[in-house]
């Protein structure tokens, strides 16, 4: 089946302009994980959603990001008013239920501000 | 408190030899690590994890180590192929709520034909 899909693959912005990022989590997973990867760090969690909830949105950088899922499904990560140190790749990731169960990721959006 | 982290940023190999990728941990009671292995471009994959009750665990070419005494994990590869060539991450659950994921700076590895 179709793993967890991403788009768009590469955005560049302006800096002050919005973006969306998309995620399309592997159908029938109730879990999903935002991540972001700056140039040779590793992940840094963003927010997690259990359906279209978001329990655990510590990770959100500032009050410019936000995100929301709907149908239990598709999820919109939303950055306003983009800044440089806003480059990066954004990761989704996908589980059955949250907890331990493994994680599946996406190939990513890298985002680049000018 | 959490946090994982690598030794060495980057590992270059011989085809054919054996690679081992080492990662320390802070927490004496994290009880689960997972591997994870990124290519160029690409998301991170799962490679294998391992909990706290076991010391060893093995798939396939790969080997975790868990160290629970000196809180260190390393990941074994053998036979090294081209395509091992990735970042490897090890990582961590975060112990609030949901499985948020903890991970490491990464060790790149690459592989000399």
């Amino acid at each position: 089946g179709a793993g967890v899909s991403q788009s768009p693959s590469n955005k560049v912005t302006e800096k002050g302009k919005d973006v969306e990022l998309r995620c399309d989590p592997i159908s029938g997973h109730t879990a999903l994980y935002w991540y972001r990867q700056s140039l040779g760090q590793g992940l840094e969690f963003l927010i997690y959603f259990q359906g279209n909830s978001a329990p655990d949105k510590s990770g959100l950088p500032s009050d410019r990001f936000s995100a929301e899922r709907t149908g239990g499904s598709v999820s919109t990560l939303t950055i306003q008013r983009t800044q440089q140190e806003d480059s990066a790749v954004y990761l989704c990731a996908s589980s059955i239920s949250g907890g331990l169960d493994t994680q599946y990721f996406g190939p990513g959006t890298r985002l680049t501000v000018l | 408190g959490e946090s994982v982290g690598l030794h060495l940023p980057t590992l270059s190999v011989q085809e054919g030899d054996n690679s081992i990728i080492n990662c320390a941990y802070s927490n004496s009671a994290s009880d689960y690590f997972i591997w994870y292995k990124q290519e160029s471009g690409k998301g991170p994959q799962f490679i294998i994890d391992i909990r706290s009750n076991m010391d060893k665990r093995q798939g396939q070419r790969v080997t975790v180590l868990l160290n629970k005494t000196v809180k260190h994990l390393s990941l074994q590869i053998a036979a090294t192929q081209p395509g091992d060539s990735a970042v490897y991450f090890c990582a961590e659950p975060g112990y609030n709520q949901g499985g948020k994921l903890i991970f490491g700076q990464g060790t790149e590895l690459s592989v000399k034909p």
